[in-house]
């Protein structure tokens, strides 16, 4: 079947800094990725979709200057939080798509930012 | 625009109860997508069932079961004699065929007590 695998599952980081998160589709192409955060109790509110070699494209009420996006290949796209802060932490989950398997999701990113 | 509702925000049963979790949505297209997704504490989803908005048969699996109504919008998950491994949140979602972005909805807390 469809393997998503995202990394790191969990960072810590100082708040300012920036902080990159891997998602790879491992055994088929993606011909997009969505990117999604999760508050703690919350539901997973989808922040932008990806589609490899054009620029994503955000929800509304998501910073896209601090919220980076790269999709660079049909197996690999990044998200990129930049001068990361404290009310940045949450788990932050991707997921890829195709004709053939539908969503696959990764495994998610716990981000704490102290 | 899309939206899910799941009306039930945390549900507490006694194992070999059955219990029906709810999921209500709207769309205004004709060709969508339903599915259920279970989310256990380590954060990873778990996909449980798709189902397109042109096959309304209902479908079992183990002790899993779903009820999907076009009529009422509705895609109703029911787990038959609940144990504890059931715990988890369980999230409904939705996806419109014309632009594959997956919503879901503010998702269900089950808790199953020995």
């Amino acid at each position: 079947g469809a393997v998503v695998s995202q990394h790191p599952s969990w960072v810590i980081c100082k708040s300012g800094t920036s902080v990159k998160i891997e998602c790879r589709s491992l055994d088929f192409q993606a011909t997009t990725m969505f990117w999604y955060r999760q508050f703690p109790k919350q539901s997973l509110m989808l922040m932008a979709t990806s589609n490899e070699g054009s620029k994503a494209t955000y929800e509304q009420g998501v910073e896209k200057d601090k919220f980076l996006i790269n999709h660079a290949s049909l197996t690999l796209s990044t998200l990129t939080v930049t001068s990361a802060h404290p009310e940045d932490s949450s788990f932050y989950i991707c997921s890829a798509t195709d004709f053939l398997y539908g969503y696959t999701f990764g495994s998610g990113t716990r981000l704490t930012v102290v | 625009a899309q939206k899910v509702t799941q009306a039930q925000t945390e549900i507490s049963v006694v194992e070999k109860e059955d219990v029906t979790l709810d999921c209500v949505y709207e769309t205004r297209d004709t060709t969508y997508y339903l599915f259920w997704y279970k989310q256990p504490p380590s954060g990873e989803l778990v996909f449980l069932i798709r189902r397109n908005s042109f096959d309304e048969q209902n479908e079992i699996s183990g002790r899993y079961s779903w009820n999907f109504q076009k009529s009422t919008s509705s895609f109703n998950f029911t787990i038959t004699a609940s144990q504890v491994v059931d715990s988890a949140v369980y999230f409904c979602a939705l996806s419109e065929a014309n632009t594959d972005k997956l919503i879901f909805g503010t998702g269900t807390r089950l808790q199953v007590f020995p």
